[in-house]
């Protein structure tokens, strides 16, 4: 079973802290993903990873970074924290297009932030 | 703009009923449409999977079917169990593409 991991499941910060969110996924993924959900929003995509140190923005990149420095391994960074940062993130993995069952996209347990 | 439309409204049925869930999507032309289940909390559980040149696919008491000419999708659980009880995501995604695009959700709430 594939399996993605995210290092917590709450969490509590302040305003203007520097935050990492750590993702890993043990099935030899190509691609992985930042979302964050909010209540009527829906999924939104922060930013994506196509291989080891690459990636690439989603719709909603601003006030995030990532990091993608071995391959099972995806970190988002918030480099000053916000109260409108206060979200469900969400990591996902999933296998590179021409790759066989590619499409799907396996999701972490998720971390619920506070920003205070 | 591509859009995607779930029913916004939660979806009450009765314990044994099918129910039925409707994606829609405009400005958009998808190889391929996913369903995903999602409980409070959790993060999206992949469900089915369906190509444009499909019509329909089952599994179990799944069915989820896809009109590319009326840019729609329609998922089924048959003989609903409270169990079913969750939010479900549809997600829409092309070939030369890596992220998928995701609907807002529909709550479905199956009461015995």
């Amino acid at each position: 079973d594939v399996k993605v991991t995210q290092s917590s499941r709450y969490l509590v910060k302040r305003t203007g802290e520097k935050v990492f969110l750590e993702c890993v996924q043990d099935m030899d993924h190509e691609n992985m993903f930042w979302y964050r959900q909010d209540p009527g929003l829906g999924l939104r995509l922060i930013y994506f990873s196509y291989d080891v140190k690459m990636k690439e923005k989603g719709d909603i990149p601003e006030g995030y970074s990532v990091s993608r420095e071995k391959k099972e391994r995806f970190s988002l960074i918030l480099e000053s924290a916000s109260t409108n940062q206060t979200s469900m993130y969400l990591c996902a993995s999933s296998f590179p297009p021409g790759r066989g069952g590619q499409e799907t996209q396996y999701f972490g347990p998720g971390t619920r932030l506070l920003v205070l | 703009s591509q859009k995607i439309e779930q029913n916004s409204e939660a979806l009450n049925i009765q314990e044994g009923k099918t129910a039925t869930l409707t994606c829609n999507y405009t400005n958009y032309s998808p190889a391929y449409l996913q369903w995903y289940r999602q409980d409070p909390g959790r993060g999206p559980v992949f469900l089915l999977l369906i190509r444009e040149n499909e019509k329909e696919k089952r599994k179990e008491r799944l069915k989820v079917t896809f009109d590319t000419t009326l840019k729609q999708s329609l998922f089924h659980i048959t003989a609903s169990q409270p169990a079913d009880s969750a939010t479900y995501l549809c997600a829409l995604g092309r070939n030369s593409g890596y992220a998928l695009n995701f609907g807002k959700g529909t709550s479905l709430l199956v009461t015995p």
